[in-house]
């Protein structure tokens, strides 16, 4: 158990709904990654936030967004959600982040599996 | 962005055998990672090795930051041990490697 927690672990929606995943960092942890996993395209970074505020964007679309509460619990919204957008969606937390450099180990929930039908 | 290279992409090994999986990435780092995708999904935490040597059980890693390689050692490997081994380095995110899939057969 790595300490972060990903809910819903399964979803399966209908082209253009709206869903929304939820993180809950390691106890500690200030920085929250998202990342996407798909067949194609692998891990792919999609977005960091460092003690709620945005901190790193990649390649996170437009259709998506993500925030972190002052609890520090982080969400990723997906809207407009199209089949292509069908991925495990991981969220990770550290203990710590310079803009200079990360030396903190990142540690993995067990993921989100959404479906797009 | 900084570029993370493993190899072999692919490994299949009788039980009990060794093998070592590389990984090359394409600039200086303060952080690099390496991860066990279980047949699950599971990402799970091996090593936080930017440099040097370490051990945990039958696996083991070494990281030679001045000339961008790391090598992740499985020994007597178990049918437990397939899954995708995963390399991962930080500049301001932790990029992945394209990952090795290992079968053990029994």
């Amino acid at each position: 158990d790595s300490g972060v927690t990903q809910t819903p672990k399964h979803l399966i929606t209908a082209t253009g709904q709206r869903v929304t995943l939820r993180c809950s960092p390691r106890s500690g942890d200030l920085s929250v990654y998202w990342y996407q996993q798909s067949l194609d395209q692998g891990l792919q970074f999609l977005i960091q936030y460092y003690n709620g505020e945005e901190r790193a964007k990649g390649n996170i679309l437009e259709r998506f967004s993500a925030q972190q509460f002052p609890d520090l619990h982080s969400e990723l919204n997906l809207s407009s959600l199209e089949l292509g957008d069908s991925a495990l969606y991981f969220c990770a937390s550290s203990v710590e982040n310079s803009l200079a450099a990360n030396t903190g180990e990142l540690f993995f929930g067990e993921g989100s599996r959404l479906t797009v039908l | 962005g900084i570029q993370v290279e493993q190899s072999p992409p692919d490994l299949i090994l009788q039980e009990g055998a060794n093998s070592t999986l590389r990984c090359n990435f394409s600039d200086s780092v303060n952080n690099l990672q390496w991860f066990h995708q279980n047949p699950w999904g599971q990402l799970i935490n091996l090593f936080y090795i930017p440099s040097g040597t370490k051990q945990n059980g039958r696996l083991s890693a070494t990281t030679v930051a001045t000339e961008r390689y790391s090598l992740l050692y499985i020994s007597s490997s178990q049918t437990t041990d397939s899954g995708v081994y995963f390399c991962a380095v930080f500049d301001y995110k932790l990029s992945f490697g394209a990952g090795t899939t290992v079968t053990v057969r029994a």
